[in-house]
């Protein structure tokens, strides 16, 4: 069964303290991975599409890597106006329909 | 860039009665839109695939009768949702992407529905 893990479920840090966010994958043929931001009662924004292992994307503080199982998205130094819920989805081969993860709630404090 | 436009932002109704939220890809066609729904604190769960000029797809579970989807242009899709009880209250976004069903998914702003 395709499955997408994202840890932790939630993470508090300092303004400029510096982490990453884990989106682990178990799916039949990848054909997309894709990272987005949430804030609450909001629509997801889309931030990043990865589609093979060893391709970053990069924007503003945040950077996003993709390995055969797993994604990660790198902040950088965040600020409070970071702080969002942050969504990694997958497009399987032969679906059109995207499987999303359940999140990771991350709170940058001043 | 790509918007999704979703009316109304929030409604509230009586138990029993029909809702309908429209989603409008605003600067691009979209043949297929991806209706999801999301309960408090959780993630997106695919509830059906609306198909420009064609009947929907629904996902397992999801009561065709019950969440009625219509897409009858390029540019708007509606979910109906008939008969309406408190368990239906839950928030809705839709989705579309105009570089077809291969590339990466706008959402609309969500429709926050509350049945009294």
């Amino acid at each position: 069964e395709d499955q997408v893990t994202q840890s932790p479920e939630a993470l508090r840090l300092q303004e400029g303290e510096s982490s990453s966010l884990n989106c682990s994958y178990t799916v039949s043929g990848l054909r997309g991975l894709f990272w987005y931001r949430q804030d609450p009662g909001k629509g997801p924004e889309f931030l990043f599409t990865l589609y093979s292992a060893g391709e970053e994307k990069e924007k503003e503080r945040l950077k996003a890597t993709l390995t055969k199982k797993e994604s990660f998205l790198h902040i950088t130094a965040p600020k409070p106006e970071d702080s969002a819920t942050y969504l990694c989805a997958v497009r399987i081969e032969g679906a059109q329909k995207l499987v999303f993860g359940q999140g990771t709630r991350l709170t940058i404090n001043p | 860039g790509a918007v999704v436009s979703q009316h109304p932002s929030w409604v509230i109704c009586k138990s029993g009665t029909s809702v309908k939220i429209e989603c409008r890809s605003l600067d691009f066609q979209a043949t297929t839109m991806f209706w999801y729904r999301q309960f408090p604190k959780q993630s997106l769960m695919l509830m059906a695939t609306s198909n420009e000029g064609s009947k929907a797809t629904y996902e397992q579970g999801v009561e065709k009768d019950k969440f009625l989807i219509n897409h009858a242009s390029l540019t708007l899709s509606t979910l109906t949702v008939t008969s309406a009880h408190p368990e239906d209250s839950s928030f809705y976004i839709c989705s579309a992407s105009p570089a077809g069903a291969t590339g990466e998914l706008f959402f609309g702003e969500g429709s926050r529905l509350t049945v009294l």
